[in-house]
C-alpha cells in the first residue's frame, strides 16, 4: 500500500465550477499535510498546509482533513484555465522526518 | 528574498558516470531535502538532512549519497549511473528539521542519462 494515494485523473471541470481533488494516507499518526501544484515542466509549488481535522481556506482555496479517515482534499472555487496543473497531496510522517507525496492529479479547467 | 536554487538546470551522463548535484536553500532555512521526480509519479524522498546531519533517507540504494554543509547548502551525489536514475532532481528546504514546517522547492535539475 503507497502511503499516499491520489486519483491520477485527468479531473476535467468548466472554468467557473469547483474542482475537488481527493488524497488519501496510510499512515494514522501523520501530523501535517500539504497540498502542491505543480505546472508541466516546473517544480511543485505549495498551496496549502492543514494540519487539524476541519477545513482551512485560503482565497478560492479550501483544504479539508479528516484524520478518522485518513482523508485530505482540495477545493478549487471558481477554476480558472489558468488553475489547470497537477496537484499533489503530500505528508509528513510521524517523525517528520519524510515527506511522502501521492503521484498527483491531473486537472484540466475548460474555458 | 531568493528562493531555492540548485545547479546545474539540465546535465546528460552516460551510465556508469557520477553526478552531483547542489542546492541552497532559502535563507534563513535550515533544513534540506532531496526528492527524485519521474515522469508522471510525485517527487520521491531521498534524503533530509538538518544541522550538517542526515535526518531521514528515504528507500533509494547506496549509490545515492549526500551531505549538507555549514552554510545550509547540500550536494547530492549519485555514483554508477543507470538509465533508471534519469529523472528531476528536487531540493527543498524547510526552517528546521524534524518539524511540520513546509517544504519549498527549488526548480529542479533534469538529469538525462544515456
Amino acid at each position: 500500500q503507497k502511503e499516499v494515494e491520489q486519483n491520477s485523473g485527468p479531473l476535467s471541470v468548466p472554468e467557473g465550477a469547483i474542482a475537488s481533488l481527493n488524497c488519501t494516507y496510510s499512515d494514522r499518526v501523520s501530523q501535517s499535510f500539504f497540498w502542491y501544484r505543480q505546472y508541466s515542466g516546473k517544480s511543485p509549488e505549495l498551496i496549502m498546509s492543514i494540519y487539524s481535522n476541519g477545513d482551512k481556506e485560503d482565497g478560492r482555496f479550501t483544504a479539508q482533513l479528516n484524520k478518522a479517515s485518513q482523508y485530505v482534499s482540495l477545493l478549487i472555487r471558481d477554476s480558472q484555465p489558468s488553475d489547470s496543473a497537477t496537484y499533489l497531496c503530500a505528508v509528513n510522517s510521524y517523525n517528520f522526518n519524510k515527506f511522502y507525496f501521492g503521484s498527483g492529479t491531473k486537472l484540466n479547467v475548460k474555458p | 528574498d531568493t528562493g531555492v536554487t540548485q545547479s546545474p538546470t539540465h546535465l546528460i551522463k552516460t551510465r556508469g558516470q557520477q553526478v552531483t548535484l547542489r542546492c541552497s536553500p532559502i535563507s534563513g532555512h535550515k533544513s534540506v531535502s532531496w526528492y527524485q521526480q519521474v515522469l508522471g509519479q510525485g517527487p520521491q524522498f531521498i534524503f533530509q538532512y538538518y544541522e550538517k546531519e542526515e535526518r531521514g533517507r528515504g528507500n533509494f540504494p547506496d549509490r545515492f549519497s549526500a551531505r549538507q554543509f555549514p552554510n545550509y547548502s547540500s550536494e547530492l551525489n549519485v555514483n554508477a549511473l543507470l538509465l533508471g536514475d534519469s529523472a528531476l532532481y528536487l531540493c527543498a528546504s524547510s526552517l528546521v528539521g524534524n518539524s511540520n514546517q513546509p517544504q519549498h522547492f527549488g526548480d529542479g535539475t533534469r538529469l538525462s542519462i544515456l
